[in-house]
């Protein structure tokens, strides 16, 4: 594909309520990652997938947090009973896989929790 | 643990001066570097990457970096600034090894420029 692609590119939506984020990763790219950048800060990392294999969950900040990928392609990235804390910039990103290769990124989700 | 410091968080510069950029990474083994840029508005664009080989790397828009092993340091470096580079730049370190891929980033330095 042309780029990495992210949806929706802006949600609004209530404290408690669920709320899934989508990303189209470049074709044939078999890593994906997503992040999360708050105002002013710079990226935390959240959960990263490699082909087959079982995710990195390590950088999730609480269970309410959750992601999916099947295969190489889609990852939607769930985040249930949201908190006004978890107002942020959502980045997803893809790459070969391979260590040193250039991670792309999609444009945001830019998720408010009023 | 792999973490990443940009020391600067705010830096002014005049259009046609030049600029430095600092970033300093703490890391266990040769480490993978990457400067991206982030435009208002816009998603994150890689500059340039550095894993092996000569210590001066050169980028797109005219950015180059140097990684200095003795001061775990990977500044970035442009000539002549252009009014068209005010954004905010990020410094990143691969965290590979085991299950991990993922970029470690600094908080990121905002660069504005005075016409």
């Amino acid at each position: 594909g042309a780029g990495v692609s992210q949806s929706p590119s802006n949600k609004v939506t209530e404290k408690g309520k669920d709320v899934e984020l989508r990303c189209d990763p470049i074709s044939g790219h078999t890593a994906l990652y997503w992040y999360r950048q708050r105002l002013g800060q710079g990226l935390e990392f959240l959960i990263y997938f490699q082909g087959n294999s079982a995710p990195d969950k390590s950088g999730l900040p609480s269970d309410r947090f959750s992601a999916e990928r099947t295969g190489e392609s889609v990852s939607t990235l769930t985040i249930q009973r949201t908190q006004q804390e978890d107002s942020a910039v959502y980045l997803c990103a893809s790459s070969r896989g391979t260590p040193g290769e250039t991670q792309y990124f999609g444009p945001g989700t830019r998720l408010l929790v009023l | 643990a792999q973490s990443v410091t940009q020391p600067d968080i705010h830096i002014t510069v005049s259009e046609g001066a030049s600029l430095e950029l600092r970033c300093n990474y703490s890391y266990g083994a040769t480490p993978y570097l990457f400067w991206y840029v982030q435009s208002p508005g816009q998603g994150l664009q890689l500059l340039l990457k550095y894993f092996s080989g000569d210590t001066l790397v050169q980028g797109i828009k005219g950015f180059e970096a140097e990684f200095k092993r003795s001061q775990s340091s990977f500044n970035l470096r442009k000539p002549s600034v252009h009014w068209s580079d005010a954004a905010e730049y990020f410094c990143a370190v691969g965290a590979w090894g085991g299950s991990q891929g993922n970029l470690i980033f600094g908080k990121g330095t905002k660069l504005s420029v005075k016409p």
